[in-house]
């Protein structure tokens, strides 16, 4: 059983531009939800996608959306990047018909904006 | 209302001793409350986890200690070991959604 994954792991942006941050759910997984979680601080929710649609929003902007694949995989875009974007990046995964709520992270792409 | 605090932001504990991190929340709508380890460059691991018809839950050396009417919980690390060293997550989250919310975190460290 594979675990989630996460690419890039690393990456660079200047101020305005776009980024795409991919995650491969756990096998078994039909829930993905997306987190930021800046230096020091705990994650914080940006959104979470179930059977290709979104099913929750945290307090993030629309620059910030996602895709939720029929493979279950997802994408997160940030349009307009800005310097507090600067984040390590977490995808979480949960599995079908699970109701304790449990998530199962990924190691996270980590994204510095200059 | 939407806040989990987390206290303190850092520990230092000697080896064999015990760790204990505190989390309350205003929202009582919370009915399961997870605790989260994380390594550095790692992503958060689920340590363990209580819903609030429990007071105690114990798994090894890791017991969640949870009081309803002070809407506070903890975690409690017995003979901590260095390889504990890491950072700690409590988190908050009505059953059913996968929304958490969580603490900021305590870094803890176990002295050799």
């Amino acid at each position: 059983e594979t675990g989630v994954t996460q690419s890039p792991t690393h990456l660079i942006k200047t101020r305005g531009q776009q980024v795409t941050l991919r995650c491969s759910s756990q096998s078994g997984h039909n829930t993905v939800s997306w987190y930021q979680q800046a230096l020091g601080q705990g994650p914080q929710f940006i959104f979470q996608y179930y059977r290709e649609e979104e099913n929750g929003r945290g307090n993030f902007p629309p620059r910030f959306s996602g895709l939720q694949f029929p493979n279950y995989s997802s994408e997160l875009n940030v349009n307009a990047l800005e310097l507090d974007d600067s984040a390590l990046y977490l995808c979480a995964s949960s599995p079908t018909g699970q109701v304790t709520g449990e998530l199962f992270f990924g190691e996270g792409s980590r994204l510095t904006v200059l | 209302q939407q806040q989990v605090k987390q206290s303190p932001q850092s520990l230092i504990v000697q080896k064999g001793g015990i760790s204990i991190i505190n989390c309350a929340y205003e929202n009582t709508a919370f009915d399961y409350f997870p605790w989260y380890q994380q390594f550095p460059g790692k992503g958060p691991a689920l340590l363990i986890a209580i819903r609030p018809d429990v007071s105690e839950k114990k798994e090894g050396r890791f017991t969640i200690s949870f009081n309803k009417s002070a809407k506070q919980f903890s975690l409690h690390i017995m003979d901590s070991q260095p390889g504990d060293s890491a950072t700690y997550f409590c988190a908050a989250a009505t059953s059913g959604t996968y929304k958490y919310i969580f603490g900021t975190g305590t870094r803890l460290k176990v002295l050799a």
